[in-house]
């Protein structure tokens, strides 16, 4: 049984470039959580999806960031313009189900460098 | 809204030793969980340990244990014998059953065993 996977694992981006991280969800899970590490920071949460939904996004910048999790394919977050601030470690976790008693597990993250 | 509070940004151990690892949380939802997750050097999140506000026994989960005092809004994790693989950073998070449905993660401590 496949983990939750994130592809790129490393995404290298130029300021003004836009960058798109993939996240597929364990199978059978269809609660996707979006969060950020910056250096030598704990996680904080950006969004959380369902399928075709988007449930809370609280956590994610207004402007140039946007996130989806169509009916087919992986989840998709999306930051336009990337400037050298969004430099961080993105994750993605998937649940069965939204209570707090639902352990999330996590993908392997995605490292976004923006020179 | 959860808060978690971590105030070890480091801890060394001798190898086979215990260690405890301190966490504070303050939420004021009746209900909620809190976890654990081990984040070695290679960067991804590994699943330690989850406790559920109700459940009365500590939990347990080979070489950690979950140290709950739901009075003091305490949550620390012991590592007993521990090992050279042990070194890593090691976050404190919480979940509510009401509000956010996402995890809210503590700062981290680095926890270094040394041979």
């Amino acid at each position: 049984n496949a983990g939750v996977m994130q592809n790129p694992r490393h995404l290298v981006r130029r300021r003004g470039q836009e960058a798109r991280l993939r996240c597929s969800p364990m199978k059978g899970h269809s609660h996707v959580y979006w969060y950020r590490q910056l250096p030598e920071e704990g996680l904080k949460f950006m969004v959380y999806l369902q399928k075709e939904n988007i449930i809370d996004e609280s956590g994610m910048p207004k402007e140039r960031f946007s996130a989806e999790f169509p009916k087919e394919g992986p989840s998709i977050l999306r930051i336009q313009q990337v400037v050298r601030g969004d430099s961080a470690a993105y994750f993605c976790a998937s649940s069965p189900g939204q209570g707090y008693y639902n352990e999330q597990f996590f993908g392997p993250g995605t490292r976004l460098t923006v020179l | 809204a959860q808060k978690i509070t971590q105030t070890q940004p480091g801890m060394f151990v001798q190898e086979k030793e215990a260690v405890t690892l301190d966490c504070t949380y303050d939420t004021s939802d009746q209900s909620y969980g809190l976890f654990w997750y081990k984040q070695p050097s290679s960067g991804e999140m590994i699943f330690l340990i989850y406790q559920g506000s109700y459940d009365e026994q500590n939990a347990t989960e080979g070489r950690y244990s979950l140290n709950f005092q739901k009075a003091r809004k305490s949550a620390n994790l012991v590592i007993s014998a521990s090992q050279l693989g042990d070194s890593a950073m090691y976050f404190c998070a919480m979940m509510g059953d009401t509000g956010r449905r996402a995890l809210t993660f503590g700062s981290g401590t680095r926890l270094q065993v040394q041979p």
